[in-house]
């Protein structure tokens, strides 16, 4: 049962456009959504993250909306660099027994294009 | 401010032979969550460790098992390895107390388990 699901395997952009990358959810429960992203040999890195009362949150040229009656958020990076080429991963957020757990989607590899 | 370090990096292994796999959280952490990142797939969540005690576990068989110890560091051990362990095992740490918003999982570089 897969909570969260990025459809989206990769994607390609050209240096300077904008990114949107997409990811779905099946639990409402859920309180909080990050944006992991993750460069080869590395472990994940926070991004941005907001939580389920906010509807957007921005940092910089990141900005994630949330749409909590679609069970949709996104990504937006604006504008794309060759330095965000990575892998992107969404994780919703909830509590039980006093701590959060997380759970991740399967990712979407983000090519910037020079 | 040291990050969360995971150690050994590579490991390789013979089927049914046991591992057992090494974390240290970021300082100030108190909670450590192991992960399991398979080829081309996300990161799923194996189990988490806070005050010494397994407090929340993924869908994982009972081969998996972990240990926290008094100053936060973490293990997870697996036994009897099948070649469908191989996978990336990542640790990330996080402060109980507070939540994803103030205090995000931050993870190591992970550890490279192949099994043969």
């Amino acid at each position: 049962d897969q909570q969260v699901k990025q459809n989206s395997p990769s994607l390609s952009v050209q240096e300077g456009r904008i990114s949107i990358l997409n990811c779905d959810y099946t639990n409402s429960m859920f309180d909080y959504f990050l944006w992991y992203k993750k460069y080869p040999a590395e472990g994940p890195t926070f991004l941005i993250s907001i939580s389920s009362i906010k509807d957007k949150n921005e940092d910089g040229r990141f900005t994630v909306f949330l749409n909590k009656s679609a069970k949709h958020l996104s990504l937006h990076i604006v504008p794309s660099q060759p330095g965000d080429s990575a892998v992107y991963f969404c994780a919703a957020s909830g509590s039980t027994s006093g701590t959060y757990k997380y759970i991740f989607g399967t990712g979407t590899r983000l090519k910037v294009l020079a | 401010d040291a990050g969360v370090t995971q150690s050994p990096t590579h490991l390789i292994k013979t089927r049914g032979q046991q591992v057992t796999l090494r974390c240290s959280p970021k300082s100030g952490h108190d909670t450590v969550s192991w992960y399991q990142q398979a080829l081309g797939q996300g990161p799923q969540f194996i189990f988490q460790y806070y005050e010494e005690e397994e407090r929340q576990r993924g869908n994982f068989p009972d081969r998996f098992s972990g240990h926290q110890y008094p100053n936060y560091s973490s293990e997870l051990n697996v036994n009897a390895l099948l070649l469908g362990d191989s996978a990336l095992y990542l640790c990330a740490s996080s402060l109980a107390a507070a939540s994803p918003l103030n205090s995000p999982l931050h993870f190591g570089n992970g550890t490279r388990l192949t099994v043969t």
